[in-house]
């Protein structure tokens, strides 16, 4: 089945930085999604980007999806330490169902130094 | 009130025995899921029901059994544990078709160790 692929596996950066994380994706989608997970916790939905969408904002996080590179990417401008956590993109899977089925990716892991 | 619930938090268990983790949503969602994450964090859907109807049952051995009794609740049963079986279960939830266009609620996880 399709699956998103983020791309640094790992970030650190310093407070005040932005960090970008990339996804890749295999097959034609819907909508691609980011999720943040903080140490310990469940998944917080970020941002649902539809594929007739190119771009994104929500606060401090933008999100852009290039249908035709399969590829979507998550800045976070000025970082802060509460931004530490690991970032999954998600993407729709059809299959062989009507139903949704979103499939993640293996996230990037964010570390924001004050 | 917290959204989407799952207890218990921590399970510690040996081989061979049975366990259940349960989980409810408070938020008027028709479709309930359970994921797996193993220790590299990879998130791995497992089931899905939508109205007590298994929607998406993934290639999981038939030691996992799900049990929806209604569409606020979905609960599930592990037979026989085996040491490969610990990782952090997350119920979630989303409306039904539009899951994948209005995102997920996730539960805050059920770490399950087997020893």
């Amino acid at each position: 089945s399709q699956q998103g692929e983020e791309d640094p596996q790992a970030l650190s950066i310093q407070e005040g930085e932005n960090a970008t994380m990339n996804c890749s994706y295999k097959t034609s989608i819907n909508n691609l999604q980011w999720y943040r997970q903080n140490s310990g916790r469940g998944l917080v939905h970020l941002i649902l980007i539809r594929s007739n969408e190119r771009e994104k904002h929500s606060g401090r996080l933008r999100v852009t999806l290039d249908t035709s590179k399969k590829s979507s990417s998550l800045l976070i401008t000025a970082s802060r330490a509460a931004d530490t956590a690991s970032y999954f993109c998600a993407t729709d899977d059809r299959g062989k169902t009507s139903y949704d089925k979103v499939i993640f990716g293996p996230g990037t892991s964010l570390s924001v130094i004050p | 009130d917290t959204a989407v619930s799952q207890t218990p938090k921590y399970l510690v268990t040996q081989m061979g025995n049975d366990k259940s983790i349960k989980c409810e949503q408070n938020l008027g969602h028709d479709t309930m899921y359970w994921y797996k994450q193993d220790s590299k964090k990879f998130l791995k859907i497992m089931f899905s029901y939508n109205n007590k109807e298994l929607i998406i049952n993934e290639t999981v051995p038939n030691r996992f059994s799900p049990k929806s009794p209604d569409k606020a609740h979905l609960n599930l049963h592990i037979n026989s544990l085996e040491l490969g079986d610990s990782a952090v279960y997350f119920c979630a939830s989303s409306q039904r078709g539009v899951g994948a266009n209005y995102g997920y609620t996730f539960g805050s996880g059920t770490r399950l160790t087997v020893v």
